[in-house]
């Protein structure tokens, strides 16, 4: 089915592990995007991407890497994981900037460090 | 700072009572606003965007309203399958593709 989709949708690590969180899209949008959201901030930009090879940070990037190697592919890994990214975790995706096209956001991944 | 504030918080309604929900924002030079709705356990849907003061859009029982301070998002006659939270959204000034959202108003309708 086309869409965009997330994996794991559940993940509980510890701290101090390494994690990566997946997200793949059918469409062929240029841009992704990794947002976090969280009870009383609503959802933050981590990193985005317009294209492949080009990444760049966005609201709250530090503790994070991501990569973008192919068009439909944007990993998101956290280097080393702290309690204070537990969390949602969407994916979304777009066919052109933010301002003429809207977002199309995965189901999430929700993440728990311990 | 751009910043985008919702209200209320929560909303509870009986079915068929029209409300406004409320998104105020400071950004310079708005690029946009965008509407979404939240189901509990999936991500954000896509309802509308408005670009300039005095812009409408309607979907089925919703209605958005733009000024040049604040949206609204009207809800005419809500149903119970209405209940989500919805989010609004603007570009942030310091770049076309950072939308900066609002904590959201979570609705419920009740038969």
């Amino acid at each position: 089915d086309a869409g965009i989709t997330q994996s794991p949708r559940y993940k509980i690590t510890e701290t101090g592990r390494q994690v990566t969180l997946m997200c793949h899209q059918t469409w062929s949008h240029s841009y992704m995007f990794w947002y976090r959201q969280d009870l009383g901030h609503g959802l933050r930009l981590i990193y985005y991407s317009a294209a492949a090879d080009i990444t760049d940070k966005g609201e709250v990037p530090d503790g994070y890497v991501v990569s973008r190697s192919k068009t439909e592919n944007f990993p998101l890994t956290l280097e080393s994981a702290t309690r204070s990214q537990t969390s949602v975790y969407f994916c979304a995706s777009s066919s052109g900037t933010t301002t003429n096209s809207p977002l199309h956001f995965g189901n999430g991944t929700r993440l728990t460090v311990t | 700072e751009d910043q985008v504030t919702q209200s209320p918080e929560a909303l509870r309604l009986q079915e068929g009572e029209s409300s406004s929900l409320n998104c105020s924002y400071t950004v310079s030079g708005l690029r946009g606003l965008f509407w979404y709705r939240q189901d509990p356990g999936k991500g954000p849907e896509f309802l509308f965007t408005l670009y300039s003061a005095g812009e409408e859009k309607e979907k089925e029982r919703l209605k958005a309203t733009l000024t040049k301070k604040e949206s609204f998002l009207h809800i005419t006659a809500p149903k119970p399958e209405d209940s989500a939270t919805y989010l609004c959204a603007v570009p942030s000034s310091g770049g076309y593709n950072k939308l900066i959202f609002g904590a959201g108003t979570r609705l419920a309708v009740h038969p």
